[in-house]
């Protein structure tokens, strides 16, 4: 059974620009959450996707949005980059079904950093 | 606003050494409690996933308690070896499917 899968796994971009990350989730999860993770902070949680629709949003500005397809794979995008969103992206997924524990299954994560 | 707190920030023991780590959670809307490894170079990875008020889960030499109450677990680590080094996270996840996590325990084990 493949693991959740994330691409690119590092990219360098500038102030201004925009970036487009992807996730392909375990077969069979309908649920992707990511979480943005910086240096001296813990996992800081984005937004979670389930069944095409975001389900939860965590306390990041407009900026940054997200979707999911029908196959369950999704797509988080960041405009107008600061400096500050440098940090490690993870993506995680689940069943995302209510009479589950939720456990997280995580991919490698796409580092991104912003000159 | 949901807070997961763990303590301590950073842990240095020699190998051989038992240590603990503790996580505190908002005590309503429980759903699960999960303890995760995130090893340098790797991804997060599931150690423990707790839904009843007094669990105990055990791995090996890691051991898990859950207090859903007073809104706290500990992991314990028995005989310390280097391969346990690693950041400790703990996840709260409630009612709304978030899964909120703490900033996480960064063990040192030396040989």
């Amino acid at each position: 059974k493949a693991g959740v899968t994330q691409t690119p796994r590092y990219l360098i971009k500038t102030r201004g620009q925009q970036v487009t990350l992807s996730c392909s989730p375990i077969s069979g999860h309908r649920s992707v959450s990511w979480y943005q993770q910086t240096p001296g902070q813990g996992l800081q949680f984005l937004f979670e996707y389930f069944s095409e629709t975001q389900r939860n949003k965590g306390n990041f500005p407009g900026r940054f949005s997200g979707r999911q397809f029908s196959n369950s794979r999704s797509e988080m995008n960041v405009s107008t980059l600061e400096l500050g969103d440098s940090a490690l992206y993870l993506c995680a997924s689940s069943s995302g079904l209510a009479d589950t524990s939720g456990e997280l299954f995580f991919g490698e994560g796409s580092r991104l950093t912003v000159l | 606003i949901l807070n997961v707190e763990q303590s301590p920030q950073s842990l240095h023991v020699q190998e051989g050494d038992s240590t603990n780590f503790t996580c505190s959670f908002p005590s309503s809307n429980f759903y699960a409690l999960h303890w995760y490894r995130w090893e340098t170079a790797k991804s997060p990875e599931a150690l423990f996933v707790m839904t009843l008020n007094g669990d105990e889960k055990k791995k090996g030499r890691i051991s898990a308690t859950l207090n859903t109450k007073e809104g706290y677990s500990y992991l314990y680590i028995k005989g310390s070896q280097p391969e346990d080094s690693a950041t400790y996270l703990c996840a709260f996840r409630g009612g709304g499917f978030k899964t909120i996590f703490g900033a996480g325990t960064r063990l040192f084990v030396k040989a």
